[in-house]
């Protein structure tokens, strides 16, 4: 398959502990998007890579949240000191500039 | 500000009937994208629509795009019940940086 992955594709943590969620794009597309989406709304915008440079940052990404994309290829998605209110799937989502834009399969976090 | 409203919010209708599904979005827009998403899984691509005037059509839906009027339709034809699941309409700005979606609308066809 050679769609967007994302692991883990679900993750219950305890409030107050770190996670991070991987994206593996696919393999040509040079931008690379997170998003958050929660029950009944509709995916909020987190933050966009274009080859490695972060180029765009929404102000719902909060310091506790951070990521890379070191080489280009896949990236890392970490929250730390996590709280309720992360509770969300966690899409990821890739396009070579100007064309589709596919999402992954998302990762679900629920903080307990 | 930039804002992407979708109208109805919750849909509910029978099988073989029509409706359609509103967009509308605040200022000049790139493209206009269709997702379906059903419970628990991810977005699915159904349509992109690129410039004014632009119709597509997959099976019983449809979309259109009017950028003067800043909408887009997704126009459903005698609805069956796989059909049910949550459309959203995403509106690409400023050259694709940024996507922004609508609320959804959540469709249930009754038999």
């Amino acid at each position: 398959d050679t769609g967007v992955s994302q692991n883990p594709r679900h993750k219950i943590t305890k409030r107050g502990q770190n996670v991070t969620f991987r994206c593996d794009p696919i393999s040509e597309h040079n931008r690379l998007y997170w998003y958050r989406q929660t029950l009944g709304q509709g995916p909020e915008f987190l933050t966009y890579f274009q080859n490695e440079a972060q180029l765009e940052k929404s102000r719902l990404l909060s310091d506790r949240f951070s990521a890379e994309r070191p080489k280009g290829s896949f990236s890392t998605l970490e929250i730390q000191r996590t709280e309720q209110g992360d509770s969300a799937m966690y899409l990821c989502a890739s396009n070579q500039a100007g064309n589709t834009i596919y999402f992954g399969e998302g990762s679900w976090l629920t903080v307990v | 500000e930039l804002k992407v409203e979708q109208n109805p919010l919750f849909l509910s209708m029978q099988e073989g009937k029509n409706y359609t599904i509103y967009c509308n979005y605040s200022t000049t827009s790139d493209r206009l994208y269709w997702y379906r998403q059903d419970p628990g899984k991810s977005l699915e691509s159904l349509f992109v629509l690129l410039s004014n005037g632009a119709v597509k059509q997959e099976g019983r839906l449809m979309a259109s795009l009017d950028t003067k009027a800043r909408l887009s339709t997704l126009h459903i034809t005698a609805a069956v019940h796989d059909l049910s699941a949550t459309y959203f309409c995403a509106v690409e700005f400023w050259g694709g940086n940024q996507f922004y979606f609508g609320t959804g609308t959540s469709l249930t066809v009754i038999p």
